[in-house]
């Protein structure tokens, strides 16, 4: 079956540091991928979105890179600040409806 | 426009009893899945809809109905609610192709 992972533990880093987050899936081959940030308390609102033949694809602070090969896709956020701090989730993903989401990565960016 | 919308945003179930949990879009898309989400697991797809009339499973089905009579609603309903359906469920909305999806603000429910 289908299967996704993210880093299970919680991510502490430094404010102006880069966060790398980790999401790598087996049994599959999507055809993109999407991350999704989360707050505690409230829904998950979409960051960006991956495309099997893209590399890498950017946003202000965000990277984010696609290896169909390992099966994995890094997050990153460049110059991190407290308000980065928050669940980020990644869903692999090949239409069709059926959106699944690894178990999210928290990150806390401290002062 | 609201959005996705949850209702209710929270409710205390005892064990044994049937409740429904209503979520209605105003953005016209087509598909529609129900997630629920506890500590350290993520989200974990219950059912989605792909368009009326179809609902399909997903990954944690079991004690979960679902019907899709129009695009606006796609009700989730625990018939015999159980202590191990305590949980925050969240309904989400996207349009086919290669596209976001949109949460709703979620429904914590306990049960007791």
């Amino acid at each position: 079956s289908q299967k996704i992972e993210q880093n299970s533990e919680a991510l502490n880093i430094q404010e102006g540091k880069t966060a790398t987050l980790t999401c790598n899936y087996t049994n599959y081959s999507p055809a993109y991928l999407q991350w999704y940030r989360q707050d505690p308390g409230r829904g998950p609102v979409f960051l960006l979105l991956i495309r099997e033949n893209e590399k890498e694809k950017r946003k202000e602070r965000l990277k984010v890179t696609f290896d169909t090969t390992l099966k994995q896709s890094l997050f990153h956020i460049t110059a991190s600040q407290p308000a980065d701090s928050a669940t980020y989730l990644c869903a692999p993903y090949n239409q069709g409806g059926k959106l699944i989401f690894g178990q999210g990565t928290e990150l806390s960016v401290k002062p | 426009n609201a959005g996705v919308t949850q209702t209710p945003k929270f409710q205390v179930l005892k064990t044994g009893q049937s409740m429904t949990l209503q979520c209605a879009q105003d953005m016209n898309h087509e598909y529609m899945s129900w997630y629920r989400q506890d500590p350290g697991m993520g989200l974990r797809l219950i059912h989605y809809s792909v368009g009326a009339g179809i609902t399909d499973q997903g990954e944690v089905p079991n004690g979960y109905n679902v019907s899709r009579s129009t695009t606006e609603d796609f009700p989730l309903r625990l018939l015999s609610a159980a202590p191990s359906q305590t949980s925050v469920y969240f309904c989400a909305v996207q349009s086919p192709g290669v596209t976001e999806a949109f949460f709703g603000q979620g429904t914590r429910l306990t049960v007791v």
